[in-house]
């Protein structure tokens, strides 16, 4: 069975720092690999996602992951974080033999 | 174009009342999902359906909980009877495919069981 592991629940960073949200996975397959956003009182939206291919994906918002094979980590970084960045990110990941299983959840809290 | 549709947005209700928790998911989509959160247990997936037909539904916690998608644009989630520990935000999602498509998640329904 696969997990995924967020390993920071929550992470403070001042507006226009660097941010990243880490991820790590376990699986014995192949996955897919996906980052979510949660906006108070909301659903998820769907950051980015990587396939294959390219192991620098980038999304919506500035964000951009990395999926590393060996370390099984699919690290979120934003280069300058906003105000308006502020909310829960989930990471995800799909074997292809169920649905997704996500991670914990971080909650970034962006600083003015 | 209209995303994922979940009514009630919020219900508050006491225990041993039957909820039912309603979705519309995006048209053409043939795969729905419904997940519940909770700050203990975090997303946790209760069941899919594909083409209307439930493939998935180990996460469904017991048997007061059952899921129905009587057509690919209507699925109903009923808890009877419902208890304290119901208490959560749920939401219904659907894509595409079930795999290397992302899923479309709704507003959520926030259930409060007193």
């Amino acid at each position: 069975a696969q997990s995924v592991t967020q390993l920071d629940s929550q992470v403070p960073v001042f507006e226009e720092a660097p941010v990243e949200l880490r991820c790590n996975y376990s699986s014995s397959v192949s996955v897919y690999l996906f980052w979510y956003v949660q906006y108070p009182n909301q659903g998820l939206q769907l950051l980015l996602k990587y396939l294959s291919g390219s192991t620098l994906v980038k999304g919506i918002n500035g964000f951009e992951a990395e999926f590393n094979k060996s370390q099984t980590s699919f690290h979120l970084r934003k280069p300058s974080v906003h105000i308006s960045d502020t909310a829960e990110y989930f990471c995800a990941v799909d074997t292809g033999r169920r649905a997704l299983t996500f991670g914990s959840g971080t909650r970034l809290q962006v600083q003015p | 174009d209209a995303g994922v549709i979940q009514s009630p947005r919020h219900e508050v209700t006491e225990m041993g009342q039957e909820v039912t928790l309603r979705c519309k998911p995006i048209s053409g989509h043939d795969y729905l999902f419904w997940y519940r959160q909770t700050m203990m247990r975090g997303l946790e997936l209760l069941i899919y359906f594909n083409n209307n037909v439930p493939i998935d539904d180990s996460g469904m916690p017991e048997d007061r909980f059952s899921a129905k998608m009587p057509n690919a644009s209507f699925s109903t989630l009923k808890i009877q009877p419902s208890e304290p520990r119901d208490s959560a935000v749920y939401f219904c999602a659907s894509s595409l495919r079930r795999d290397n498509q992302p899923q479309h998640f709704g507003d959520g329904t926030r259930l409060s069981i007193l």
